[in-house]
């Protein structure tokens, strides 16, 4: 079954430094995400990414933030002058075009990677 | 107001026995979905089942089943038989205006901590 791939597993970084965390969507979808989870809490939304462009950001996302997807596979997360808050599990998820005739809705579901893990010291 | 609550923090069930894990959610949106995923120790996010709030049946997923009650706005996990396996911790999420596209973000609950006893 085709899978989400994250790249790396683990990701150690100097406050200050620049990070780039690496994905590999489901090759057939057209959506994708990036979510982090902080140690214990709930999974919250980072930013949506459809044709191109960013479609839904959440105040999490600030300028610290960017996504790029380069080529036709890789959807990267940068971040730039990490914080020691930044420390997290980063999960990349991807999700495929709405059911048709359905009525209007979709029920394809986001599949996320296994996430990195990113430490800032 | 939280839009997903997941009251359990954590439960305990006896290995082979059913478990249900709650999830209430908040919206005005007529048009939504409601996800269930389980995140092992290993830490990997995996989606188990989703029900559409115009779907006129409750979703299953072989030992998973969702009881939709949506005039609560109630969508609680059924696990059957449980097994040690099942150990995790479990989100409930919400996509909302599903009419516009596929690409809506999830809104995630707190989580239930499951728990399996031999």
């Amino acid at each position: 079954e085709p899978e989400v791939t994250q790249t790396p597993s683990h990701q150690v970084t100097q406050m200050g430094q620049e990070v780039i965390l690496r994905c590999v969507p489901i090759s057939n979808h057209l959506y994708f995400y990036w979510y982090r989870q902080i140690l214990g809490q709930k999974v919250e939304f980072l930013v949506s990414f459809y044709n191109n462009e960013i479609s839904e950001k959440s105040e999490i996302f600030d300028d610290q933030f960017s996504v790029e997807r380069p080529d036709g596979s890789n959807f990267t997360l940068k971040i730039r002058s990490t914080k020691l808050e930044d420390s997290a599990m980063y999960f990349c998820a991807s999700s495929s075009n709405r059911r048709p005739g359905t009525g209007g809705y979709s029920n394809q579901p986001q599949h996320f990677g296994d996430g990195t893990r990113l430490s800032i010291l | 107001a939280q839009k997903i609550t997941q009251t359990q923090p954590g439960m305990f069930v006896q290995e082979k026995e059913a478990v249900t894990l709650d999830c209430t959610y908040d919206t005005s949106d007529p048009s939504y979905g409601l996800f269930w995923y389980k995140q092992p120790s290993s830490g990997e996010m995996i989606f188990l089942i989703y029900q559409g709030s115009y779907d006129q049946q409750n979703a299953t997923e072989g030992r998973y089943s969702l009881n939709f009650q949506k005039a609560r706005k109630s969508a609680n996990l059924v696990i059957s038989a449980s097994q040690l396996g099942d150990s995790a911790m479990y989100f409930c999420a919400m996509r909302e205006g599903l009419e516009n596209n596929a690409g809506n973000m999830l809104t995630f609950g707190g989580g239930t901590r499951l728990m399996v006893k031999p």
